[in-house]
């Protein structure tokens, strides 16, 4: 199993550019969600997943869309960047909401 | 104050050392919690679930405290290899709404 993986690992953007951000599940995981980690903070929950078709907000959502069309793949977009958003994002999955496995991260800059 | 406060550290601790972290929350109705690790510039790894009847592996033991909303984790005979952030996380759910909060992580050195 490959676990969960993410594209791309490193990113920069110009402020105003979109982007989405991969994630893939191999583990048949309904659970899903997306984290940004910023230095002297801890991981916050920007979107999550409960299955196919069911997204929900997390604690700082704005600014990014999120899909779920497959068990395996759970997307972030990011509308129109700004530099607030440079950040490293983490994907994970999980059988419920509990014990969560990570990605490796995907390291953004917004310039 | 906020939500899961953690020391950040850093532990300086020699090898074979015996070193203890907390992690206080504020909501008495969160329901559970654990601790995972963190190595630099790594994704977060689930080291250990947290029980009120504590929980131990190897040489990893925690503990949660209601009655004092903490959570605790011990680890004895320090090793090179565990040197990494520790992050504790404290789940709540309530009416079909659920929050996952993390800690910032508590930096652990252990030194030769």
């Amino acid at each position: 199993n490959a676990g969960v993986t993410q594209t791309p690992k490193f990113q920069v953007l110009k402020t105003g550019q979109s982007m989405t951000l991969q994630c893939a599940q191999d583990m048949n995981h309904e659970y899903m969600s997306w984290y940004r980690q910023d230095p002297g903070m801890g991981l916050r929950l920007i979107h999550y997943s409960v299955g196919a078709g069911i997204t929900d907000q997390g604690e700082v959502p704005n600014g990014y869309n999120v899909s779920r069309s497959t068990t395996e793949d759970f997307p972030l977009r990011l509308l129109s960047a700004a530099p607030s958003q440079t950040s490293v994002y983490f994907c994970a999955s999980s059988y419920s909401i509990d014990e969560q496995f990570f990605g490796p991260g995907t390291r953004l800059t917004v310039l | 104050r906020k939500e899961v406060e953690q020391d950040p550290g850093p532990f300086n601790v020699p090898e074979g050392a015996t070193v203890a972290f907390n992690c206080t929350y504020s909501n008495s109705a969160s329901q559970s919690f654990f601790w995972y690790r963190q190595d630099c510039r790594k994704e977060p790894k689930l080291l250990m679930s947290v029980y009120s009847s504590g929980n131990e592996d190897g040489r990893f033991t925690a503990q949660l405290n209601r009655a004092s909303q903490y959570i605790s984790l011990l680890i004895r005979d320090s090793k090179l290899s565990d040197s990494a952030t520790y992050l504790c996380v404290v789940n709540l759910y309530s009416g079909g709404y659920q929050k996952v909060t993390f800690g910032i992580g508590t930096k652990l050195q252990v030194i030769p």
